[in-house]
């Protein structure tokens, strides 16, 4: 089954306490990206890799890592995490180049509360 | 840039109403791909319809149809005789070429079907 999966679905952890937000996806996918959505503002996105190695900034990225050492993985990683990165963080991928009308496929989120 | 708007903030209906959900978008491509997903209170994201610039053809599937216009750059969601089950989230988005095929989503309108 097509899918991404997201690791874990619920956190909640105190600042300043490293932590890190694990996707996978199973489609061979180049396009992999974060999104982090707060009441009001929608989907913003974070980070964004068009394939290994390479990856850059998205509309959000302060506070935030990530890593593209293989096709299938991209983690998020929140060095010191503080308050204001409680949120419902989204990881999303789809093709690339040719493919790039296909629509993303979501996982289901990690609702993530730093206290 | 690429944008896309979403005017309505939230959207409140009666069972069995007619409603329209708007976009309008900004690119300066002639070729792009415009996207909506649906969030429903369970939080996963789920893809529902994707329209490409060259297809002006308003597509129709069961309750849900989508009347897209660039002659006014937007592609709006219309739910016929709604129901409860489509209170969610709805997110619309576009990839353009100008942007790297990056999405772009809005920030999303939330309709509440009352029983």
């Amino acid at each position: 089954e097509a899918q991404v999966t997201q690791n874990p679905r619920y956190l909640i952890t105190v600042t300043g306490k490293k932590l890190t937000v694990t996707c996978s996806q199973n489609m061979n996918h180049e396009y992999m990206s974060w999104y982090r959505q707060d009441p009001g503002l929608g989907l913003r996105q974070i980070y964004y890799s068009m394939n290994v190695e390479v990856t850059d900034k998205g509309d959000v990225p302060e506070g935030y890592k990530v890593s593209r050492k293989e096709k299938r993985n991209f983690p998020l990683i929140l060095e010191s995490p503080s308050p204001n990165q409680t949120s419902l963080y989204f990881c999303a991928s789809s093709p690339y180049g040719q493919g790039s009308n296909q629509p993303q496929h979501f996982g289901d989120g990690t609702r993530l509360s730093i206290l | 840039a690429q944008k896309v708007t979403q005017a309505q903030t939230e959207i409140s209906v009666v069972e069995k109403e007619d409603v329209t959900l708007d976009c309008v978008y900004e690119t300066r491509d002639t070729t792009y791909y415009l996207f909506w997903y649906k969030q429903p209170p369970s939080g996963e994201l789920v893809f529902l319809i994707r329209r490409n610039s060259f297809d002006e053809q308003n597509e129709i599937s069961g309750r849900y149809s989508w009347n897209f216009q660039k002659s006014t750059s937007s592609f709006n969601f219309t739910i016929t005789a709604s129901q409860v089950v489509d209170s969610a989230v709805y997110f619309c988005a576009l990839r353009a070429s100008g942007g790297s095929y990056i999405p772009t989503f809005g920030r999303g309108t939330s309709l509440i079907v009352h029983p």
